[in-house]
């Protein structure tokens, strides 16, 4: 398995209040993704990168943010965090060639 | 734009057969299978790509029509251990490894 740590993998905050949520890898992958999971929608892409200081937006990005400063690590941001993000986020990262996607084992997320 | 998966839930005995659907509106060129347990993170099981192969895992199977961007998990002879959520995700053509997911399908599987 990959070596992916994802930091806190508990959370709860009060609206308005900044969060950032840390995703560690050890692999070297290139590619790194965020994803949120909620019922009834899935997993959700909220950004990604396909390398250092490269990022791009998913479908549901409104609200956050994403830094990749290094390869190893991709930090997500809520800058003024709402009941609406209220979820269970996903870290996961690829090689590239093989296009397989490694998933960390997650952060829930409370708003209150 | 999240592809269409189909059915939703499904129940099985184990022994039993299913068949898991995965359709989007977008030129693909790879479908990617995942596998979820109850409290845990998804897991890769198989990825097909612009071609059209069919591709293998143990008792699952899966194959991909290019031309009506329909995928097919095939799930032959279920054990207990195949219960779980199972996603479909997609690349489109020119994508960038950028992978769209479904809402996945919930498969129990009982004795």
């Amino acid at each position: 398995d990959a070596g992916i740590t994802q930091s806190p993998r508990h959370k709860v905050t009060e609206t308005g209040t900044p969060v950032t949520l840390r995703c560690h890898q050890t692999e070297n992958h290139r590619y790194m993704y965020w994803y949120r999971q909620d019922p009834g929608h899935g997993l959700r892409l909220i950004h990604y990168s396909y390398g250092v200081k490269d990022t791009d937006k998913g479908e549901v990005s409104d609200g956050y943010s994403v830094s990749r400063s290094k390869t190893e690590d991709f930090l997500l941001t809520l800058e003024s965090a709402t009941s609406s993000q209220t979820s269970v986020y996903f870290c996961a990262t690829g090689a590239g060639g093989l296009r397989e996607q490694f998933f960390g084992p997650g952060t829930r997320l409370t708003v209150l | 734009q999240q592809p269409v998966q189909s059915p939703q839930a499904v129940i099985l005995r184990e022994g039993e057969d299913a068949v898991i659907n995965c359709s989007s509106s977008k030129a693909l060129y790879s479908v990617h299978w995942y596998r979820q347990k109850h409290g845990e993170a998804p897991v890769f099981l198989m990825i097909l790509l612009k071609g059209g192969e069919q591709k293998g895992h143990e008792k699952i199977s899966a194959s991909f029509n290019e031309k009506k961007q329909q995928s097919s998990l095939y799930l032959t002879a279920s054990q207990l251990s195949y219960s779980g959520t199972y996603f479909c995700g997609t690349e489109a053509t020119g994508g960038y490894q950028k992978v769209t997911f479904g809402i996945g399908t919930k498969l129990q599987v009982i004795p």
